[in-house]
């Protein structure tokens, strides 16, 4: 079965860093594509960072660019996010989510999130 | 500028059916798409890839009576025999290199 769970949400204040994991399991972990996708409180998903299964190949939403940085432990079935200079903005339950469609980029697995609430 | 578009609410009563619609950006007529799921206080759920010519491909254990269709640069989701577990908000989401790019979500009630 596969399973992904999300950790290291919490409290942090404004400029303040965090650094959230999921940790991946049932599945080959090295093979697939992995993403960030984020939901504000009462809003909608929004999609925050892909990492090709290597690691070679890195994208941003222009929201978190030059703040998040997305990484992955193929060794320890493992995804990361390292969050720096956090907004208020960015306050939401940050999900990942598994890239396991052939021929499509779309998300046939996800977490069941990790909420990260950033305030004074 | 790639941009889904979905209403943002939609009702219907139990056991009749719905569908509610996804529409990609002038120039992203020929884009797939995928429909997620998210019911109250739950993460979000793969139901299908849908591509433009309405071929789609359902993600594990998701019921027949879900459905996918497309007509141009429009993507349906259609639910059929709706039941109270339905009730849940319904997102689209495609790509392009570099990027993934989420609807706004349409929020289903079930009558």
């Amino acid at each position: 079965e596969v399973q992904l769970v999300e950790s290291g949400g919490g409290l942090v204040q404004p400029g303040g860093s965090l650094r959230l994991s999921c940790a991946a399991s049932g599945f080959t972990f090295s093979s697939y594509e992995m993403n960030w996708v984020r939901q504000a409180p009462g809003k909608g998903l929004e999609w925050v960072s892909y990492i090709s299964s290597g690691g070679s190949a890195i994208y941003y939403a222009d929201s978190v660019k030059g703040r998040f940085t997305i990484s992955r432990d193929n060794a320890k079935n493992s995804l990361y996010l390292q969050m720096n200079s956090l907004r208020a903005e960015d306050t939401a339950v940050y999900y990942c989510a598994r890239e396991g469609i052939v021929g499509a980029s779309t998300f046939d697995y996800w977490g069941q999130g990790t909420l990260v609430t950033v305030s004074s | 500028q790639l941009v889904l578009t979905q209403s943002p609410s939609a009702s219907a009563s139990l056991g009749a059916s719905v569908k509610l619609t996804c529409t990609l950006s002038s120039g992203h007529s020929s884009y797939a798409i995928a429909w997620h799921q998210q019911r109250p206080e739950k993460g979000p759920r793969y139901l299908m890839n849908l591509n433009n010519e309405g071929s789609h491909s359902k993600g594990d254990g998701i019921p027949d009576r879900f459905s996918g269709s497309s007509s141009g640069a429009e993507r349906y989701l259609t639910i059929s025999s709706l039941q109270s577990e339905d009730e849940a908000d319904y997102y689209c989401q495609t790509w392009s290199t570099g990027i993934r790019v989420f609807g706004g979500g349409t929020k289903l009630t079930v009558l």
